[in-house]
């Protein structure tokens, strides 16, 4: 059974800074990862799709990778902006499971 | 404009009485899902509906129903057995697994709280 873990839960960067948002998945058998955004009381908006075959995918100042083998995923942010305050989430939607997310706060 | 809507927003429910959320979709996609989101947490698959007509129980099914009638919409009913339903739903569409890029999309959620 796939499981999927996001460290930290919250992270607090200034303005400016890139930055790098963790997602651990248990089953290298991953068929694809999503990464999603989530501000509060509304749904959850699709970043980026990676399909197991694929390694990286971008989109503007958003990148994201899958390496399989070592069972992690990662969502790169570039130079950050207050507007990218949200929690970020990924997820292994073929097996529909979900990490808890990250709560990211870009301070001015 | 395409999407996935959900409705109410808000939903009241009293002890012992069943209550339904809507959730249509107008992508064509034929996989449907309905997650719970409590506070802090991940998201927890209730049902999903690969197809019109079937649908399977996911993690946390028990004290929840639903039905699949037409491919455009996914109803869940939230009965009286679920015994801590507050929390927030949400509903979501995909392609199917018959696709090779079966990208989740979801809608704007429904925060369910019992009085």
């Amino acid at each position: 059974k796939q499981e999927v873990t996001q460290i930290p839960a919250a992270l607090s960067v200034p303005e400016g800074e890139n930055l790098v948002l963790n997602c651990s998945f248990t089953d290298s058998a991953i068929y694809n990862l999503q990464w999603f955004r989530q501000d509060p009381g509304k749904g959850l908006t699709s970043l980026l799709l990676i399909q197991s075959s694929q390694r990286e995918q971008t989109s503007g100042r958003l990148n994201a990778s899958l390496d399989k083998s070592s069972g992690r995923s990662t969502l790169y942010i570039a130079a950050s902006q207050p507007g990218d305050s949200a929690t970020y989430l990924c997820a292994s939607t073929h097996d529909m499971r979900f990490g808890a997310g990250t709560r990211l706060t870009v301070k001015p | 404009d395409g999407g996935i809507t959900q409705s109410p927003k808000y939903l009241f429910r009293k002890e012992g009485q069943n209550v339904t959320l809507s959730c249509e979709q107008n992508l064509n996609h034929d996989a449907m899902y309905w997650y719970r989101q409590d506070p802090g947490q991940g998201l927890r698959l209730i049902y999903y509906s690969q197809i019109v007509n079937d649908f399977q129980k996911g993690d946390i099914a028990e004290g929840y129903s639903v039905s699949r009638e037409k491919k455009e919409s996914f109803p869940l009913t939230v009965t009286s057995a679920q015994k801590n339903p507050t929390a927030f739903y949400l509903c979501a569409s995909s392609p199917g697994r018959r696709s090779s890029y079966n990208e989740q999309f979801f809608g704007p959620g429904t925060r369910l709280t019992v009085l």
